[in-house]
């Protein structure tokens, strides 16, 4: 079975400052990687995907992810946050076996605080 | 191209009703997820209909039913409400290895 842990569940930043979110995954196969946003009363929107390929991932809004399989984590990052960026931020994992999507398991959420 | 769309926005019921929730998927897209997001947690995978059939389940229980159309729109039906059963429903369509979430349904069981 996947599991999906992030470690922090709140992350307080100033405006303007590089941010992390941590996401750490458990499974026996290989996987599909996600980070996807959700800002209050809304549904998720996607930030940005694994596949397969180069390790660096880019997504919207200046996010960037790194995919380390030997870690086994795929860890968000933003060089300069804006009060916009304050959100609930979830990570997900699923199985890439099956030619269409798998269901995605996800972690319990990083609140992103932005402020002054 | 219209997103994924979910009908009724907010909908409260009493303990032992039933309701259904809709879904339209994104343009295209053939396979459908429904997921329950309880407050503070992240969203727990409960079905996904492709070709008109239960493709995967999740752990619920019988109460948590399906149904996808022809037009690849979707219903989540559950039974018996309980307490517990409050939470945002979303639903997430999908072609190929990326699913696309709909602003979701939350639901209210007093």
């Amino acid at each position: 079975a996947q599991s999906v842990t992030q470690l922090d569940s709140q992350v307080p930043v100033f405006e303007e400052a590089p941010v992390e979110l941590r996401c750490n995954y458990s499974s026996s196969v290989s996987v599909y990687l996600f980070w996807y946003v959700q800002y209050p009363n809304q549904g998720l929107q996607l930030l940005l995907k694994y596949l397969s390929g180069s390790t660096l991932v880019k997504g919207i809004n200046g996010f960037e992810a790194e995919f380390n399989k030997s870690q086994t984590s795929f860890h968000l990052r933003k060089p300069s946050v804006h009060i916009s960026d304050t959100a609930e931020y979830f990570c997900a994992v699923s199985d890439p076996g099956t030619g269409t999507a798998s269901k995605l398991t996800f972690g319990t959420g990083t609140r992103l605080q932005v402020t002054l | 191209d219209a997103g994924v769309t979910q009908s009724p926005t907010h909908l409260i019921k009493t303990r032992g009703q039933q309701v259904t929730l809709r879904c339209s998927p994104k343009s295209g897209h053939d396979t459908v997820s429904w997921y329950q997001q309880a407050l503070g947690q992240g969203p727990q995978f409960i079905f996904q209909y492709y070709e008109e059939e239960e493709r995967q389940r999740g752990n619920f229980p019988d109460r948590f039913s399906g149904h996808q159309f022809p037009n690849y729109s979707s219903e989540l039906n559950v039974n018996a409400l309980l307490l517990g059963d409050s939470a945002l429903y979303l639903c997430a369509s999908s072609l190929s290895d990326t699913q696309y979430f709909g602003p979701g349904t939350r639901l209210t069981v007093l």
